[in-house]
């Protein structure tokens, strides 16, 4: 079956600092499209990124992430994070054109003064 | 833009009783929706996904018969935890989206405490 895998169970950084958030997955599937959600204590998972273009650099509230299928990969970056970023972050995946998302086991972000 | 509301947000309930939840779809047709249990160690499981005018999809370990779900329309979804046990407790995400394939946009959740 589909897993996605989040290598990073808790990443601690100071602000300002850039943030790279492995993932990585394994599909069989050729048309796939990948999900960066961030969930904030206490609340729902709010979508971040999406993406199903190889190679393609996609962006949103400064993270990016670009899917590579070469290496089946799909990391978060952000070039300086803030206090406010401090979350749980699931990367996912919804193949074949349904709306199964099959989770990471998520990366805790904390960030510190 | 495209929002889901879940409620209760939180219930406590004796353990063998009962919770239902529900799932409101607003500016955007529900066409598709997807149950999510979040475990306490923050990992999720999907129950079932349903499409309205189709059979609901059970993943493995879940039952119409403990967690049976209605999808009556385009905004509106509804679960009920049927016999709540210790091992049942989570919080229990709805994800909705307009279209099969399409980015789900998830509800609050309604988070199941058995005591």
């Amino acid at each position: 079956g589909d897993s996605v895998t989040q290598t990073e169970g808790l990443v601690t950084l100071t602000e300002g600092l850039p943030v790279k958030l492995n993932c990585t997955y394994q599909t069989a599937y050729s048309d796939v499209a990948f999900f960066w959600y961030v969930q904030h204590l206490n609340e729902a998972p709010k979508l971040l990124l999406r993406s199903s273009t190889d190679n393609k650099r996609t962006e949103h509230q400064g993270f990016h992430a670009t899917l590579h299928k070469s290496s089946s990969s799909f990391h978060l970056q952000k070039s300086s994070v803030q206090l406010s970023d401090s979350a749980l972050y699931f990367c996912a995946l919804s193949p074949g054109g349904n709306n199964k998302l099959t989770f990471g086991q998520g990366t805790v972000l904390s960030v510190i003064p | 833009g495209a929002l889901v509301y879940q409620y209760p947000r939180r219930t406590i309930c004796k353990s063998g009783t009962s919770m239902r939840m529900e799932c409101q779809a607003v500016g955007f047709q529900a066409t598709s929706v997807a149950w999510y249990r979040q475990s306490p160690q923050k990992t999720f499981e999907l129950i079932a996904l349903s499409t309205v005018n189709s059979a609901i999809k059970y993943e493995q370990n879940f039952t119409q018969e403990k967690f049976p779900i209605s999808h009556p329309n385009l905004s509106f979804s509804s679960m009920t935890v049927l016999n709540a046990y210790l091992e049942d407790r989570g919080l229990y995400l709805c994800g909705a989206s307009h279209r099969v394939g399409n980015t789900l946009y998830f509800g609050e959740g309604s988070r199941l405490i058995v005591v």
